[in-house]
């Protein structure tokens, strides 16, 4: 079945450093792409998503890239920020509207 | 808009008890999913609904478990009787339309079975 595997956390970077956050997939088909963002006490948030192949998500300073050849879709932040310390959740739908989530991956941004 | 509500946010039950958790969604949004979060096992989607009508529910673990929506402005998921396993955050989520549509999650209820 479909599946996403996650950088293990947690990531713990020192504020204005470069973030990445590793995320492939395993599809029959061709897969949406998410990443979602969960803080402390919170439900997830839609960060960014891709649709089809070489399609560039972004948003917040965040950005991933859908590519197909390596089944991938990293998520980057050119300079994090004390805020940005949450959890980060790589998704996939392929079929019937169903989200299908890595295991998250903690950042922590010091200051 | 107040988003998608949840209730109770948090709920600590004894084993066997029934357990009831609700959900409102946001105006609109046909879409409803009910997700479940635990430490072993992630996120999973138990079910969800396309205009009040369950579509999928093949995420739902057992009979202990169900769920309804009575209507466009409120879904329960029912826990009945309860076990320890069971303890996990809940989360319910909303889309507009399926697909690819955003899904706007609420801020969960964390259910703790003694």
């Amino acid at each position: 079945g479909d599946s996403v595997t996650q950088m293990e956390g947690p990531v713990t970077l020192s504020e204005e450093a470069f973030l990445t956050i590793n995320c492939t997939y395993t599809a029959t088909g061709y897969p949406s792409l998410f990443w979602y963002v969960q803080y402390p006490g919170e439900g997830l948030q839609l960060l960014l998503k891709a649709t089809k192949a070489d399609d560039k998500g972004s948003n917040k300073g965040f950005e991933a890239t859908y590519r197909k050849e390596t089944t991938s879709f990293h998520l980057e932040k050119g300079s994090v920020q004390v805020s940005d310390s949450a959890v980060y959740f790589c998704a996939l739908m392929e079929y019937g509207n169903k989200l299908v989530f890595g295991a998250g991956t903690i950042l922590r941004v010091k200051s | 808009d107040a988003g998608v509500i949840q209730s109770p946010r948090h709920e600590v039950t004894e084993m066997g008890q029934e357990v009831t958790l609700r959900c409102k969604p946001i105006s609109g949004h046909d879409y409803l999913f009910w997700y479940r979060q635990t430490m072993m096992r992630g996120l999973e989607l138990l079910i969800y609904f396309n205009n009040n009508v369950p579509i999928d529910d093949s995420g739902m673990p057992e009979d202990r478990f169900s769920a309804k929506m009575p209507n466009a402005s409120f879904s329960t998921l029912k826990i009945q009787p309860s076990e320890p396993r069971d303890s996990a955050v809940y989360f319910c989520a909303n889309s507009r339309g399926g697909s690819t549509d955003t899904q706007y999650f609420g801020p969960g209820t964390r259910l703790t079975v003694l």
